[in-house]
């Protein structure tokens, strides 16, 4: 098991650009989550799945993002039109379904928008 | 909705010391999870402790324990021993065992450990 995967590492992109990340989560883990940090702050909560079902999108995430994960397995979050208040890590979790269960993170993807 | 706040942005701690991190949330919820986790510099978070609420003893794991007082809703860590490797990012955070699944997370506490 090599653990929660992310990619690309870092993306640079010019303002009005698209990008792409994608997750690879633990294998067997039914639950993947997406999270924003910026500097100096907590990550915040942007969306998770079940399997392929979207169950909870945070405000926070813009009419300029989504995310899939259309086998139940990896996930990809897309950011249209980029804006330099885009910029951040974006960390992707993945868990087993029991609330209790500790979610795993990625490294992040950190995104700078010039 | 509920919320964390983590009112130390940075301590500093000896090598061989003890040293606490604060965390308090609000929440109108009964039951529900906390969670510590580390974040290194440039490395990826991982879990130091979790504590259930309704569990009234508190958890511990080797150097780590915590302090979890459900009626001030305060939830402190406690490092004994403080090793180098110690220094990272502090994040408390808090999970509804009622509905919604998102961890929330307060602003962090950046602790080094001097030698």
């Amino acid at each position: 098991d090599t653990g929660v995967s992310q990619n690309p590492r870092h993306k640079i992109t010019k303002r009005g650009q698209n990008v792409t990340f994608r997750c690879d989560p633990i294998s067997e883990h039914n639950r993947l989550y997406w999270y924003r940090q910026t500097l100096g702050q907590g990550p915040e909560f942007l969306t998770y799945f079940q399997n392929e079902a979207q169950l909870e999108k945070s405000r926070l995430l813009s009419d300029r993002f989504s995310a899939e994960r259309p086998k139940g397995s990896f996930s990809t979050l897309e950011i249209q039109r980029t804006e330099q208040g885009d910029s951040a890590m974006y960390l992707c979790a993945s868990s087993p379904w029991d609330s209790y269960n500790e979610q795993f993170f990625g490294p992040g993807t950190r995104l700078t928008v010039l | 909705a509920q919320t964390v706040t983590q009112s130390q942005p940075e301590m500093s701690v000896q090598e061989a010391e003890t040293v606490t991190l604060s965390c308090t949330y609000d929440t109108s919820e009964s039951d529900y999870y906390l969670f510590w986790y580390k974040q290194p510099p440039s490395r990826q978070m991982i879990l130091v402790i979790r504590q259930e609420a309704y569990k009234q003893q508190n958890a511990t794991e080797n150097r780590f324990s915590v302090n979890f007082q459900k009626a001030a809703k305060s939830f402190s860590l406690k490092i004994s021993d403080s090793q180098l490797g110690d220094a990272a990012m502090y994040f408390c955070a808090y999970r509804s065992a009622e509905d919604t699944d998102k961890l929330i997370f307060g602003t962090g506490t950046r602790l080094q450990v001097f030698p």
